[in-house]
C-alpha cells in the first residue's frame, strides 16, 4: 500500500522568497509521484511527475521537484513565489506495478503569499 | 480543447432528496474517476472505471451512493437519499488509460451542500 505525508498544512511565503513544501511517501514498490496544485473553486491541475529517468523533474509555473529514494521524498520547490502561486498543493503517490493508477493523495499544504 | 466538464458546479439540497451528478471526461479518454473533497478527510477515491467498466467502488461510502458509466463520454453519481454529511465537493477526473504514471484530469468540481 501506498501512503503520502504532506509536512505542514500551512506554509506563509514572502513574493520572492523560495517556496519549500515537504512531501514523504511510502511504497512497497517502486512509486511514480505527482504533484497537483488546486486554485480556489477550480479542480486539480498537474504541476509535475517523476516515473522513470530523471529524478530532478522541472514542472510549469517555474515549479521542480526532486525524487530522492534513499530518503523517501518528493519535496516540491520553486526559487522565487510570485502571488499567483497562492494555492494548495498535493503530492500523490501509485504504485507503479499497479495495473491502474490509484492515487493516494496527501493532505495538502495551503500556501499563502505575502507582498 | 474541452477538459473534464462537471455539472452542476453548485447543488444544495435538503436531506432525503436524491442528488445527481453529472461528468463529461475528456474524449479519447478510457477511465474515469469520482472523488470526494472534504476538511476532515481530504481527497478520496469513491470508484474507478475503465473502458465504461466499474473496477474498483470500494472507497463508496455506503449503498446509498450508486455511479453508473453508460457511455465513453457521460457518467453520474448519485446520492439517495442524501445527507447533510455528505456535503463536500465531489470532483470527476479522467486519464488516458487509467496505468499507474497516467496523469488523472480533474474538473471544477459540484459543491454539494446537503441541509
Amino acid at each position: 500500500a501506498q501512503s503520502v505525508t504532506q509536512l505542514g498544512s500551512h506554509v506563509s511565503v514572502s513574493e520572492g522568497a523560495l517556496v519549500l513544501l515537504r512531501c514523504n511517501y511510502s511504497s512497497s514498490v517502486p512509486p511514480y509521484l505527482f504533484w497537483y496544485v488546486q486554485y480556489p473553486n477550480q479542480g486539480l491541475q498537474l504541476l509535475l511527475k517523476y516515473t522513470t529517468g530523471a529524478t530532478l523533474v522541472k514542472g510549469i509555473n517555474g515549479f521542480e521537484a526532486e525524487f530522492k529514494k534513499s530518503e523517501t521524498s518528493f519535496h516540491l520547490t520553486k526559487p522565487s513565489a510570485h502571488m499567483s502561486d497562492a494555492a494548495e498543493y498535493f503530492c500523490a503517490v501509485s504504485a507503479s506495478t499497479d495495473s491502474w493508477g490509484k492515487f493516494q493523495f496527501g493532505a495538502g499544504t495551503q500556501v499563502v503569499v505575502t507582498p | 480543447d474541452a477538459g473534464v466538464i462537471q455539472s452542476p458546479r453548485h447543488e444544495v439540497t435538503e436531506m432525503g432528496q436524491e442528488v445527481t451528478l453529472r461528468c463529461k471526461p475528456i474524449s479519447g479518454h478510457n477511465s474515469l474517476f469520482w472523488y470526494r473533497q472534504t476538511m476532515m478527510r481530504g481527497l478520496e477515491l469513491l470508484i474507478y472505471f475503465n473502458n465504461n467498466v466499474p473496477i474498483d467502488d470500494s472507497g463508496m461510502p455506503e449503498d446509498r451512493f450508486s455511479a453508473k458509466m453508460p457511455n465513453a463520454s457521460f457518467s453520474t453519481l448519485k446520492i439517495q437519499p442524501s445527507e447533510p454529511r455528505d456535503s463536500a465537493v465531489y470532483f470527476c477526473a479522467s486519464s488516458l488509460d487509467g496505468g499507474a504514471r497516467n496523469i488523472q484530469y480533474f474538473g471544477a468540481g459540484t459543491r454539494l451542500s446537503v441541509l
